[in-house]
């Protein structure tokens, strides 16, 4: 069974950089034609695909965001990563990473609160 | 960009009736939607994949169909455990705007 678990700072302060990790086990990252996503949403409202990478490195982005996010890969720790740079309030959400399967989401992580705020 | 809508915004029903639930695509997704189940405090559940195919370990009151533009979720009788709220999602083969999800639906207790 694929577990996957964000984690990293739950504060961060605008204009800085959020930084969060996802980490999966009970299988390789590397195994399978899987795309890895992250996904957020904020208290209250619905859910914002962020982006997605292949264990190749191949990324696609939401055009809303893409100009402040990086999406990487480390296959040797079974984990990938998110960047958003330049944060706002607006940023502040519950920060989920899930797999890809065809198009769908179908394993996710429990999810991560990130605030910004001074 | 695709847009979803979804409609109702809430449901109100009482366990053992049925829930229709709706789904608009701006455009034509195909069958390239899928439905997930929100708890309060959980990450979402795929319920429903490529339309009308159920996920992995989702029961059968679980059903979908649609193609096109117009899709629909229903349960054909309400358990206590399935007072959620359902998001749709469609999934597109060409960037910019690969994966985009519906504003949601909440079904609750009547």
């Amino acid at each position: 069974q694929v577990q996957l678990q964000e984690s990293g700072p739950g504060l961060v302060k605008p204009s800085q950089t959020l930084s969060l990790t996802c980490t999966v086990s009970g299988g390789s990252i590397s195994s399978g034609s899987y795309y890895w996503s992250w996904i957020r949403q904020p208290a209250g409202k619905g859910l914002e695909w962020i982006g997605r990478i292949y264990t190749s490195g191949s990324t696609n982005y939401n055009p809303s965001l893409k100009s402040r996010v990086t999406i990487s890969v480390d296959t040797s720790k079974n984990q990938f990563s998110l960047k958003l740079s330049s944060v706002t309030a607006a940023d502040t959400a519950v920060y989920y990473c899930a797999r890809v399967m065809t198009g769908y989401f179908d394993y996710w992580g429990q999810g991560t609160l990130v605030t910004v705020s001074s | 960009e695709i847009v979803l809508t979804q409609s109702p915004a809430t449901l109100s029903l009482s366990p053992g009736e049925r829930a229709t639930l709706s789904c608009r695509a701006s455009q034509s997704v195909s069958s390239y939607l899928a439905w997930y189940q929100q708890k309060p405090g959980q990450a979402p559940r795929l319920l429903i994949y490529d339309a009308s195919n159920r996920a992995t370990g989702i029961p059968a009151r679980f059903s979908g169909s649609g193609s096109g533009t117009d899709f629909t979720l229903t349960i054909s009788s309400l358990e206590p455990e399935d007072f959620a709220v359902y998001y749709c999602q469609q999934r597109s083969n060409w960037p910019p705007s690969l994966f985009t999800f519906g504003p949601g639906t909440k079904v609750d207790i009547k």
